[in-house]
């Protein structure tokens, strides 16, 4: 069991339309962050949420953080072909070391 | 882009060799990590280091040493490379922990036949 579950694992979709990620835990972060992978690269970091209920807006990606510090929701608008890649969010409980979710695998067809 | 690089980029291996990756970097920073990703797994913390001679495990670290003797270079040995180690491994850096963003080198592929 990992410490972060994001869901859904697959999700592929149509130019256009609109998405939701999801990241949770039973457990309290001191700050999630989001990162977005593309084929045969690194992880690349998108946002950093350090404030229960706080809300960031990248273009069209929105980034929630849950009010209790367990849960964090990626939200793209008008998906693209571009925004095809693999998201994973990762979380520091109490300042340890960051760990990561299993990651969301996205498809956006044209 | 954050100046980190790995050595090799793919490789493979038999059963029982050793295997030494290379991640290498030009930004100074203290933190260096070597994680592994396998589908469905995400990445997975093999040891990381907080300074020159200073490392610790992490998530997975049975069948894997490292070592740190230049703030620029962080080694990933496997003393005896097994199937179950066939894996893509990414090389890390951040300034510090918790908050702090980790930039990602582009990856070793290794196969264990």
């Amino acid at each position: 069991t990992q410490l972060l579950e994001q869901s859904p694992q697959f999700l592929s979709i149509q130019e256009g339309e609109n998405l939701t990620v999801y990241c949770n835990s039973s457990s309290v972060f001191s700050s999630l962050q989001w990162y977005r992978q593309e084929p045969g690269e690194g992880p690349v970091l998108l946002v950093t949420v350090v404030t229960g209920g706080e809300v960031k807006k990248l273009k069209r990606l929105t980034f929630q953080f849950g009010d209790a510090r367990k849960d964090s929701s990626l939200h793209i608008t008008a998906a693209q072909p571009g925004d095809t890649g693999l998201y994973l969010c990762a979380g520091a409980p109490a300042g340890n070391m960051l760990t990561f979710g299993g990651g969301t695998r996205l498809m956006v067809k044209p | 882009d954050a100046g980190i690089t790995q050595s090799p980029r793919h490789k493979v291996t038999e059963t029982g060799t050793p295997v030494t990756l290379r991640c290498h970097q030009t930004e100074n920073h203290r933190y260096m990590y070597w994680y592994r990703q396998d589908p469905g797994h995400g990445l997975r913390l093999i040891h990381y280091s907080y300074g020159v001679k200073d490392t610790d495990k992490g998530e997975v670290s049975d069948g894997y040493s490292v070592s740190r003797s230049k703030t620029e270079d962080f080694l990933l040995t496997l003393e005896s490379a097994t199937s179950s180690q066939t894996s893509v491994y990414f090389c890390a850096i951040s300034g510090g922990v918790g908050t702090y963003e980790q930039y990602f080198g582009p990856g070793t592929r290794l196969t264990v036949t």
